[in-house]
């Protein structure tokens, strides 16, 4: 099964917004409410940012958010910072009862 | 506070068999919907979902490496363990171990162990 469609790369300033894309079929992101996202710092460990496409961890900041339109799931940022910068990634749930990761989209805060 | 920690061989030889430990804390794989699953991640480039075991021994695969790829758990010892059969250069990768958010229905990851680094060559 082929990974999930990211940007290879958005850029915001500091206090815009941005939104990162994640694109599957309606046998994984479409098809299921098990659409999360990753934050990852270079050299760390990924971090869940947002679960069941719209859900935020507890100590997960509300600038946060995720929502999902037919086959594609979004990560927007609102109030860009500096340690917002880093690689992020979605993954879903798949109709094969197994799970998908995107490509990563890499973050660069200008 | 839930804690994992990977650990096992650097460095290994293409067609040798990897075996990675997961040690946890905080939490119990014999308590209902508790799981832990494991990710890697070449250098460079994506995520990748190998596999994952529940707490009732139910256990799940990555279809492109299923048949290379075992997991059990040791409840009594707090650890699940991964064994790579015909390991190749390729799978050079940062291997994770995770535990499955059990809030949520899915496999949906919010602990992760720091990895492990390991090199076919």
């Amino acid at each position: 099964q082929s990974a999930l469609t990211q940007p290879a790369s958005v850029s915001g300033s500091p206090g815009q917004s941005i939104t990162i894309s994640c694109t599957g079929t309606s046998n994984d992101v479409g098809g299921y409410k098990y659409v999360s996202w990753y934050q990852q710092h270079p050299g760390k460990a990924p971090k869940l940012m947002i679960y069941d496409v719209s859900y935020r961890p507890s100590g997960v900041s509300i600038r946060f958010s995720g929502s999902k339109s037919g086959n594609t799931a979004s990560l927007t940022i609102s109030g860009l910072q500096a340690e917002d910068e880093a690689n992020y990634y979605c993954s879903s749930w798949t109709r094969r009862s197994t799970l998908i990761f995107g490509g990563g989209t890499k973050l660069t805060v200008l | 506070q839930i804690t994992l920690k990977e650990s096992g061989p650097t460095l290994v030889k293409p067609t040798e068999t990897l075996t990675l430990t997961c040690t946890f804390s905080g939490f119990s794989l014999s308590t209902d919907l508790v799981a832990v699953g494991w990710i890697r991640q070449p250098p460079g480039k994506a995520l990748e979902w190998l596999a994952l075991i529940y707490w009732n021994d139910d256990d799940r695969y990555s279809p492109s490496l299923k048949s290379r790829l075992t997991i059990t758990k040791d409840t009594s010892k707090n650890q699940v363990v991964l064994t790579i059969t015909n390991m190749d250069p390729v799978d050079t990768a940062t291997y994770y171990c995770a535990h499955r958010l059990t809030e949520a229905d899915g496999w949906q990851f919010d602990y992760w162990g720091q990895g492990t680094l390991v090199t076919v060559s």
